[in-house]
């Protein structure tokens, strides 16, 4: 299957600080998206980049694609405690990764 | 806007019990899905219908059936549940085909099956 897998699974870090994870893939894709899920709630869009391009900003998010690696990472800058929850990539056909969870202490 | 609505949010069963989870959706979105999350796990596909009368199966579909009954609506079915369909349930939607656009989810069922 298409199935995302992220890296590392879990991620703990002082608030301030970047967050990187990463996103392997098996087969050729058209675009990969990235995906955060607070505790106990439904997933919400992030940011989806083609395979055209190789990296995509929003914010403090900011998304690199290596199609030759199959690998895509979400970068999170400055984090805050609000960005406590689980990311998830999504590297097309709706299919996702088991995710990274992130933890950022204040 | 309400997005994406599950109903009900929660629900315990007995195995062997059948119960219908409802999903409607208000963005005039051809595509919709139905996921499970288990604890500790990503999203697990089990059925997606890219539009109205149409369903495909995921990756997961075993135990399962499903009804697009209209536009706005999806529903899964589980006919006999068992204790290993325990799960998060979530139901979503994209404009595009499954592999083109944004996925919008609801809020999620939470079935206890025992």
């Amino acid at each position: 299957s298409q199935q995302g897998e992220e890296d590392p699974q879990a991620l703990s870090i002082q608030e301030g600080e970047n967050a990187t994870m990463n996103c392997s893939y098996k087969t050729s894709i058209n675009n990969l998206q990235w995906y955060r899920q607070n505790s106990g709630r439904g997933l919400v869009h992030l940011i989806l980049i083609r395979s055209n391009e190789r990296e995509k900003h929003s914010g403090r998010l900011r998304v690199t694609l290596d199609t030759s690696k199959k690998s895509s990472s979400l970068l999170i800058t400055a984090s805050r405690a609000a960005d406590t929850a689980s990311y998830f990539c999504a590297p097309e056909k709706g299919i996702f990764g088991q995710g990274t969870t992130l933890q950022v202490k204040p | 806007n309400a997005g994406v609505t599950q109903t009900p949010k929660f629900q315990v069963l007995k195995t062997g019990q059948s119960m219908t989870l409802q999903c409607a959706q208000d963005m005039n979105h051809n595509s919709m899905y139905w996921y499970r999350q288990d604890p500790g796990m990503g999203l697990r596909l089990i059925y997606y219908s890219a539009s109205e009368g149409t369903t495909d199966k995921g990756e997961v579909p075993n135990g399962y059936n499903v009804s697009r009954l209209n536009k706005r609506e999806f529903s899964l079915r589980l006919e006999s549940a068992a204790p290993s369909q325990t799960s998060v349930y979530f139901c979503a939607s994209s404009s595009g085909m499954i592999n083109t656009g944004e996925l919008f989810f609801g809020e999620g069922s939470r079935l206890t099956v025992l």
